[in-house]
């Protein structure tokens, strides 16, 4: 079964500087996507970036950027230039044969000014 | 934008009562989910449902049942709360994988629920 862990359940980074979230996943499957989700404290989960694994390039989405490293099953987020607003919970999530999303247990990011 | 509704964010019920929790989406998705969500446990699927009146078990069914009557709306139902369900349940609706554009799960705002 396809499991992701994310091993830093609390972060914390000051204004303006960059902060990277790690996420490791096991599959045996060789197309899939990844995610990262956030959670602000207002408890709507939105979409932050996807991966689609048969992509080299690595996914960005302005200050968010991840590295996918496909063979170490490791999708990692970069947040760069930290802003107050990026405080929530982030959570990675894999995607596979069975449409169905495993997450992680979450990271809790805290921006500090 | 993908607007994914939930019938309550904060809701109160007794142990032993039928609790129903209604989710409504206006994009037109063929996927369904509801999952629940605890502290340290991340989220876990209850149940998705692919198209109308289809369902299938995720990974935390027990004590669950859903109900996808039209393609909009989907449904999940305590038949008879326990303590133990007191959480916080997420609705999330998709496109299917074939259907090309950006495929990704969108989540409403979720609903605390507590069993007393």
């Amino acid at each position: 079964a396809q499991t992701v862990t994310q091993s830093q359940p609390e972060m914390s980074v000051q204004e303006a500087e960059t902060v990277t979230l790690s996420c490791t996943y096991d599959t045996s499957e060789n197309n899939y996507y990844l995610f990262w989700y956030k959670q602000p404290p207002s408890r709507q989960m939105i979409l932050v970036i996807r991966q689609e694994a048969y992509k080299q390039q690595n996914a960005t989405e302005n200050r968010f950027s991840v590295n996918f490293q496909k063979a170490a099953k490791s999708f990692s987020l970069k947040i760069s230039d930290s802003q107050l607003g990026d405080t929530a919970m982030y959570f990675c999530a894999f995607d596979g044969a069975t449409n169905k999303l495993i997450f992680g247990t979450g990271t809790l990011l805290a921006v500090q000014p | 934008d993908v607007k994914v509704t939930q019938s309550s964010r904060y809701l109160v019920k007794r142990t032993g009562e039928k609790v129903f929790l209604e989710c409504v989406q206006d994009m037109d998705h063929e996927n369904m989910f509801w999952y629940r969500q605890d502290p340290g446990l991340g989220l876990r699927l209850i149940y998705f449902s692919y198209d109308v009146k289809m369902k299938e078990k995720g990974d935390i069914p027990e004590g669950y049942s859903v109900s996808r009557e039209k393609k909009e709306r989907f449904s999940l139902i305590l038949e008879s709360a326990s303590t133990n369900q007191t959480s916080m349940y997420l609705c999330a609706s998709s496109t299917r994988r074939t259907s090309g554009g950006l495929y990704t799960q969108y989540f409403g705002p979720g609903t605390r629920l507590t069993v007393l």
